[in-house]
């Protein structure tokens, strides 16, 4: 069974710091995929990045980078230059093989990031 | 148009009521999400519908219906809700896995 791990529930950062948000992960799997997600608190989940586990290069997008360690299963975001509207929750999720149709991902418990000014 | 939209934003209803809530993607997604989101929690999935065909029912009470009129359309009708099922509903579509789920505003979903 596949299963995702957030080991922070809050975190607080000072402004234009890097963060980093821990992320580890249980799969048997040899191939499937990993996403971050970031809800703020109006609620709309907004789709970070992905890393697929063949990709050898870690993925990145803007400010967002997934520092990914496959023979430790982790899959942290790092977060360069943290804004006061980087301030949400952050969700971990990941999903099973691409062979598989049935599009399920299954989600950490998330971390709430505090961003101070 | 990059974006899914769910409607309403807000609904507040009674146990005896039935009402629906609507979900629009116009990127022309294959497959679409129902999912349910208490506070404070990870988003829990009810429903997947792959090519218009429900694909994945996550042992939702039938209180919750699901339905998919058309490739850019799906529905959640709602029929003798309890307190209990009070939280945000969030509509997500995706084309391939790579790109990961795009998702709705939610609604939330106050039942008295």
């Amino acid at each position: 069974a596949q299963k995702i791990t957030q080991t922070q529930p809050g975190m607080f950062v000072q402004e234009k710091e890097a963060v980093t948000l821990d992320c580890t992960y249980d799969t048997s799997d040899q191939s499937y995929g990993l996403f971050w997600y970031k809800q703020p608190s109006s609620g709309e989940m907004i789709f970070l990045i992905y890393q697929g586990s063949y990709d050898e290069q870690n993925a990145t997008e803007g400010r967002y980078s997934l520092n990914f360690q496959k023979a430790r299963k982790s899959a942290n975001l790092v977060i360069s230059a943290s804004q006061l509207g980087d301030s949400a929750m952050y969700f971990c999720a990941m999903r099973g093989p691409l062979m598989n149709r049935d599009d399920k991902i299954i989600f950490g418990k998330g971390t709430r990031l505090h961003i101070l000014p | 148009d990059t974006e899914v939209t769910q409607t309403p934003k807000h609904l507040v209803m009674g146990m005896t009521n039935k009402k629906s809530l609507k979900c629009e993607q116009h990127m022309g997604h294959r497959a679409m999400y129902w999912y349910k989101q208490k506070a404070k929690k990870p988003p829990e999935l009810m429903f997947v519908y792959s090519y218009e065909k429900l694909s994945i029912n996550e042992s939702v009470p039938s209180r919750f219906s699901p339905e998919c009129p058309n490739s850019s359309l799906l529905n959640l009708h709602l029929h003798a809700l309890q307190p209990e099922d009070s939280a945000l509903y969030l509509c997500a579509s995706s084309q391939t896995s790579t790109v990961g789920q795009f998702f709705g505003p939610g609604t939330r979903l106050t039942v008295l």
